[in-house]
């Protein structure tokens, strides 16, 4: 029964590129969420989409910042013109339904380096 | 805005002293989750506590939620050096579901 998956695992860019890290839910998982962990720092929620919808985007920069999860193939977050801030370990998590009682599964998470 | 402070930031024990996070809401909560997380690993949820003053264990991990549900605490007894890692508490956002507010965290060292 594979978990959450997440590619690539480590990525680097320089800056001004396009990042597009790419998330797997669980089988049967319908939920989709995108958090970001600074170095020595907790997880920031970006984004929660459900296939085909974006439910809560209230974490994601205006900017640059996008997220899809269509309804085949995997969940992107794509980030435009990387800056060194952008440097970071992105999760993804996916639950099988909405609602507060539900835990996140997490993938192994991207670590997004921009040089 | 909501927030979940969470202490310490930082805990070095000795192997088999034992340690405890503190996790605190502004807001009454619905439930708080526990995620641990490994060192270049990423969280692993532990538990999840609903009822007010609820008490859970496993093994040597005791997790509490208060009675104003607006607290809760993690408690390792004789750490060993398999608990390293970073201990989250966390929260849905205005008690609705799909975000979750994560404290900051606990990293936990263990000196053999």
């Amino acid at each position: 029964n594979a978990g959450v998956m997440q590619n690539p695992r480590h990525l680097v860019r320089r800056r001004g590129q396009e990042a597009r890290l790419r998330c797997s839910p669980m089988k049967g998982h319908s939920h989709v969420y995108w958090y970001r962990q600074l170095p020595e720092e907790g997880l920031k929620f970006m984004v929660y989409l459900q296939k085909e919808n974006i439910i809560d985007e209230s974490g994601m920069p205006k900017e640059r910042f996008s997220a899809e999860f269509p309804k085949e193939g995997p969940s992107i977050l794509r980030i435009q013109q990387v800056v060194r801030g952008d440097s970071a370990a992105y999760f993804c998590a996916s639950s099988p339904l909405a609602g507060i009682y539900n835990e996140q599964f997490f993938g192994p998470g991207t670590r997004l380096t921009v040089l | 805005g909501q927030q979940v402070m969470q202490i310490p930031q930082y805990q070095h024990v000795q192997e088999g002293e034992d340690f405890t996070t503190y996790c605190n809401s502004s807001t009454t909560l619905s439930n708080i989750q526990w995620y641990k997380q490994r060192p270049g690993g990423h969280p692993v949820f532990l538990i999840q506590l609903v009822k007010s003053g609820e008490v859970k264990k496993q093994k040597r991990l005791t997790f509490q939620f208060g009675e104003a549900k607006k607290n809760s605490s993690l408690h390792i007894t004789a750490t060993q050096t398999t608990d390293v890692g970073t201990y989250f508490c966390a929260a849905p956002h205005d008690n609705q579901g799909g975000k979750l507010i994560f404290g900051q965290g606990t990293e936990l060292s263990v000196k053999p």
